[in-house]
């Protein structure tokens, strides 16, 4: 069963503008770890903002934020002010369980397209 | 503080070979994951070593295999290439807490022909 959806294979945004990326995610465990990543075109992965389930504030990173919905099982990406060089593959990943065993293991989503137009 | 090296960037095989990628994590980083993103199939996990030691392992055949040296570095070999091992091959590392970031290289990409 997919354990991270990205239900959006593709979004626009206009430059200066909000945007709202969404992650849902399956687990039985109650101790988890959320995480976003950005990929631009050149392939490497950049992290972005982390979330654990146990957090009760939404992390927030300079323009990014987690809006966790604990109950929904919902992670979504929030980028402020968006800019051009925002454009990008971003990823949503979980780690399960509250182990250092599964510390190296994340499990991403099929990831969003984010276009940012001037 | 340097980032996550791979080498090499890009590799070319043929079926039937094997192929060895290197990973060199961050200073002071001891885990070292391993995953294959492919267009049909996504980012998936391989591996993760920890201390030199293989923690946890992903749903991959045996040809899959890697190792961990006392200074962190990482090595990935696939033997006998098969088509579909086309992929981007990237290395992550992390201080290896659970609640910690993965910091990723640039990633080797795998062209088997």
């Amino acid at each position: 069963a997919q354990k991270i959806t990205q239900t959006q294979p593709g979004m626009f945004v206009q430059e200066k503008e909000a945007v709202t990326l969404d992650c849902t995610y399956d687990t039985s465990d109650q101790s988890y770890g959320l995480f976003w990543y950005k990929q631009p075109s050149s392939g490497e992965m950049i992290f972005l903002i982390y979330q654990g389930s146990y957090d009760e504030q939404n992390a927030t990173e300079g323009r990014y934020s987690l809006n966790f919905q604990k109950a929904r099982k919902s992670a979504n990406l929030v980028i402020s002010a968006s800019q051009l060089g925002d454009s990008a593959m971003y990823f949503c990943a979980m780690r399960e369980g509250n182990s250092n065993t599964n510390a190296g293991k994340s499990t991403f989503g099929d990831g969003t397209t984010l276009t940012v137009k001037p | 503080k340097a980032g996550v090296t791979q080498t090499p960037r890009y590799l070319i095989k043929t079926r039937g070979q094997q192929v060895t990628l290197s990973c060199s994590p961050i200073s002071g980083h001891r885990s070292v994951s391993w995953y294959q993103q492919t267009p049909g199939q996504g980012l998936q996990f391989l591996f993760e070593y920890f201390s030199e030691t293989q923690r946890n392992k992903g749903n991959f055949p045996g040809r899959f295999s890697g190792r961990q040296f006392s200074n962190s570095r990482s090595e990935m070999n696939v033997s006998t290439l098969e088509l579909g091992d086309s992929a981007l091959y990237l290395c992550a590392s992390s201080q290896g807490g659970f609640n910690q970031p993965q910091h990723f290289g640039d990633g080797t990409r795998l062209s088997i022909l």
